[in-house]
């Protein structure tokens, strides 16, 4: 089945421990995205990869930290946690950056960093 | 930047009756895709409808139907014969030539039996 599998679905950390989401897509996309989602403000994208090796900065990345050293994966590291990154996270794939394609997304994280 | 806009952060429909959700947009491309999400109470984001910016025709699939005025900048989602399935958050999102797809605040749209 053609899906975008992140992990953990729950996580509840305290402020300054280091914690990776992981992200894989099965679907052999070049691009791959995060997003966080906030009441009232919608998602909002942290980082993106148009290909392995080439990642770049969305409209909040600061606190975030991205990789992609393989096609499939791109986690998303938080290397010290703060409250206000508590947050719903996606991530995203999709086969190209083209305007017509869709983005497939993963099934959500929900942190609390306390 | 992009910037996408929902002026509706809630909205009430009787069962069985249509509804449409407010979206407009700001780009200075003349290529571009628009994006309707639907997000439930269990948190996934489902891919509902996509419009073209050079699609003539307003998308339709099944009961969702895309108001796509170019010259507006709008793309409104209607929903007809609307259901307590329907119950959800939806997202109107833009996505320029080969770039990030952007979207808005997002409608929650509430169904009464």
């Amino acid at each position: 089945e053609a899906q975008v599998t992140q992990n953990p679905r729950y996580l509840i950390t305290v402020t300054g421990k280091k914690l990776t989401v992981t992200c894989s897509q099965n679907m052999n996309h070049e691009y791959m995205s995060w997003y966080r989602q906030d009441p009232g403000l919608g998602l909002r994208q942290i980082y993106y990869s148009m290909n392995v090796e080439v990642t770049d900065k969305g409209d909040v990345p600061e606190g975030y930290k991205v990789s992609r050293k393989e096609k499939r994966n791109f986690p998303l590291i938080l290397e010290s946690p703060s409250p206000n990154q508590t947050s719903l996270y996606f991530c995203a794939s999709s086969f190209s950056g083209a305007s017509n394609e869709k983005l497939f997304f993963g099934s959500g994280t929900q942190l609390s960093v306390l | 930047a992009q910037k996408i806009t929902q002026t509706q952060p809630g909205m009430f429909v009787q069962e069985k009756e249509a509804v449409t959700l407010d979206c407009t947009y700001d780009t200075s491309d003349q290529s571009y895709g628009l994006f309707w999400y639907k997000q439930p109470s269990s948190g996934e984001m489902i891919f509902l409808i996509y419009q073209g910016s050079y699609d003539e025709q307003n998308a339709t699939e099944g009961r969702y139907s895309l108001n796509f005025q170019k010259a507006r900048k709008s793309a409104n989602l209607v929903i007809s014969a609307s259901q307590l399935g329907d119950s959800a958050m939806y997202f109107c999102a833009m996505r320029e030539y080969y770039n990030d797809m952007r979207f808005g605040a997002g409608t929650r749209l509430t169904v009464k039996p």
